[in-house]
């Protein structure tokens, strides 16, 4: 699975828009890029996902450049629940091979 | 319907004891995966399992953890002797096509 690159940490006030960014420079044509996220103490959950077309859920939105050689995850109104360390991860969708889960980044939703 | 289920959520131990815990995956999901994060760090890929495949142990730190899975389903990861730096919640996760889905974990802590 290609390596990816995010911040180690972000701030975002309350009720604004948070968005994380995630390079990805070495993806392959047939790999997608996951995003998750875990809050304190609870297990990774997932968020979305998707390959080159920008993709909505209602958690989030993801946006893939052209090249897809980066991506934001976009939680549209940040709240304080959203507070957790978020997970860039680039894989292919036909692969049973365990996730491998960078560092992340820790974003902090302020009142 | 319901997700991945860890049983039991905490469990502390006495050094040199042996410990089981259990990961009831989401029904249906072929593939099974362990992880264990320590305190303040990333996920660990422990051991998976796919089908009747044979599993993938790369990740086990030692000959002193195990797991298996019966039945195609529910799955055990056994420590034997624990040491206190086996001390760390343990993530069980199974996974569909697309998402890989977590369990709450169990808190292991070994006095």
């Amino acid at each position: 699975d290609a390596k990816t690159t995010q911040p180690t940490s972000m701030d975002c006030a309350e009720g604004r828009a948070a968005n994380l960014p995630c390079n990805h420079s070495t993806i392959s044509g047939n790999e997608y890029v996951y995003w998750y996220r875990q809050i304190h103490s609870q297990g990774p959950q997932y968020i979305i996902h998707g390959l080159k077309n920008n993709e909505t859920n209602e958690m989030a939105s993801l946006i893939i450049t052209e090249d897809r050689k980066s991506s934001t995850l976009i939680l549209p109104h940040a709240t304080l629940r959203d507070t957790a360390v978020y997970y860039c991860i680039v894989r292919s969708v036909s692969g049973n091979t365990p996730i491998v889960f960078g560092k992340g980044t820790r974003l902090s939703v302020i009142a | 319907g319901a997700g991945v289920s860890q049983s039991p959520s905490n469990k502390v131990t006495e050094k040199g004891k042996d410990v089981e815990l259990r990961c009831d995956p989401i029904s249906g999901h072929t593939a099974l995966y362990w992880y264990r994060q320590s305190l303040g760090q990333g996920l660990e890929f422990l051991i998976y399992f796919q089908g009747n495949s044979a599993p993938d142990k790369s990740g086990l730190p030692s000959d002193r953890f195990s797991a298996e899975r019966t039945g195609g389903s529910v799955s055990t990861l056994t420590i034997q002797r624990t040491q206190q730096e086996d001390s760390a919640v343990y993530l069980c996760a199974s996974r569909s096509q697309y998402e890989q889905f977590f369990g709450p974990g169990t808190r292991l802590t070994v006095l």
